[in-house]
């Protein structure tokens, strides 16, 4: 089955660790994202990546950040830089980059800084 | 700029009633896409439609139909004879040639079907 994983579903870090996201698909998809959602709120955009070895800043990129060594995977690094890092992260990935293409997304990971 | 609206913060209905969801979005692009997602409790976003601006056809998907109006600048969501399985979070959402590579997204209406 095609999809999008992310794991793992919840997390736990004490304040001042940096810690990694990982996000992989199997739907051959050249752009990948990662949004925040903080509760009650839409979806912020911290990181996209249109093509491997690339990607760009999003709304809400500082203390963050990623890397995109392989078409499949998009980990996210969250960082003590971060000053409220505690929040649900999901991870999407389309076709290809533009707002024409609708984006798929993974389960989520619940993040919790204490 | 883009922007995506969605006025009912929360709704709840009894089942079997009919419920719509209002959008209304702000583009100056000529070509642009609308799209609605659901979020279920387990938080995943699931996709369930796109439309470009050029179709301005009602679409109908079983219970599901959307009624995009480009004079209004809106594409709402009606559910026909809600299930308490609708319960979730529906987010519209906006794409098009401004900010190409993003997807701007309400802040969503909370619906909640009631047995």
């Amino acid at each position: 089955d095609g999809g999008i994983t992310q794991s793992p579903k919840y997390l736990f870090r004490k304040e001042g660790q940096n810690v990694t996201l990982s996000c992989e698909q199997n739907l051959n998809h050249d752009a990948m994202y990662w949004y925040r959602q903080d509760p009650g709120q839409g979806l912020r955009l911290i990181y996209y990546s249109q093509i491997v070895n690339d990607f760009q800043k999003g709304d809400i990129a500082e203390g963050y950040s990623v890397s995109r060594e392989k078409k499949e995977s998009f980990p996210l690094t969250v960082t003590s830089a971060q000053k409220n890092p505690t929040a649900f992260y999901l991870c999407a990935s389309s076709m290809t980059s533009g707002g024409y293409y609708e984006q798929y997304f993974g389960p989520g990971t619940r993040l919790t800084v204490t | 700029a883009q922007k995506v609206t969605q006025a009912q913060t929360e709704i709840s209905v009894v089942e079997k009633e009919d419920v719509t969801l209002d959008c209304v979005y702000e583009t100056r692009d000529t070509t642009y896409y609308l799209f609605w997602y659901k979020q279920p409790p387990s938080g995943e976003l699931v996709f369930l439609i796109r439309r470009n601006s050029f179709d301005e056809q009602n679409e109908i998907s079983g219970r599901y139909s959307w009624n995009f109006q480009k004079s209004t600048s809106s594409f709402n969501f009606t559910i026909t004879a809600s299930q308490v399985v609708d319960s979730a979070v529906y987010f519209c959402a906006l794409g098009g040639q401004t900010g190409a590579n993003n997807l701007f997204f309400g802040t969503g209406t909370r619906l909640t079907v009631i047995p």
